[in-house]
């Protein structure tokens, strides 16, 4: 069965860093997303990437955050200079499009020190 | 602006007896509506969608949810439940423009006593 895979599943880094976070989706996709959700609290929707552009974003995807598929396949997350109130788990998903369900993966569970 | 409530944060049912998770939602029109469910540490898995027709939809593991519209809410159910049923199960409602965002629902976690 196809599945959205993202890597690395942790990552730990220093407040201040960048950090990327992968996603590769499922073939036929076309519909890209970044979820994150902070422990304990509701899964919120950051962004949706649809023809190589943003179609949506959320009010927390501010200038920190920038989303990109340089190759064709891998859908990417980076967060410019990460803060504690970064640390959370970020779910990728991908979807067909209209009438279809997003498929998500297993999440990176980022902790930033 | 879209919204989903999971009244109960919590709920815990004995292996066997039946189950209903409950979700309202509030949506300017009929939105797509979804059960995921995640366990611990790993990711969210689809339970089950309603995007139109028959408003009782079949997932996997035995769940079911009806679509209520005058009710606002989409509750899950499953006749028997099993310890493997344990798990944090969310309500999401998104819109049927398909390609915008996600509304998720608080989350129900769910305990089963053998």
């Amino acid at each position: 069965e196809p599945e959205v895979t993202q890597t690395p599943s942790h990552q730990v880094t220093q407040m201040g860093q960048e950090v990327i976070l992968r996603c590769v989706p499922i073939s036929n996709h076309l519909y890209f997303y970044w979820y994150r959700q902070i422990l304990g609290q509701k899964v919120e929707f950051l962004v949706s990437f649809y023809n190589n552009e943003i179609s949506e974003k959320s009010e927390i995807f501010d200038d920190q955050f920038s989303v990109e598929r340089p190759d064709g396949s891998n859908f990417t997350l980076k967060i410019r200079s990460t803060k504690l109130e970064d640390s959370a788990m970020y779910f990728c998903a991908t979807g067909q499009g209209e009438g279809t369900e997003a498929f998500f993966g297993q999440g990176t569970r980022l902790t930033v020190v | 602006a879209q919204s989903v409530t999971q009244p109960d944060i919590h709920i815990t049912v004995s292996e066997g007896a039946s189950l209903e998770l409950r979700c309202n939602y509030s949506y300017g029109a009929t939105p797509y509506l979804f059960w995921y469910v995640q366990s611990p540490g790993q990711g969210l898995q689809l339970l089950l969608k309603y995007f139109s027709g028959d408003t009782l939809v079949q997932g996997i593991k035995g769940f079911e949810a009806e679509f209520k519209r005058s009710q606002s809410s989409f509750n899950l159910r499953k006749p028997s439940v099993h310890w493997s049923d344990a798990a944090e199960y969310f309500c999401a409602v998104g819109p049927m423009e398909y390609g915008n965002k996600l509304v998720f629902g608080a989350g129900t976690i769910l305990r089963v006593k053998s």
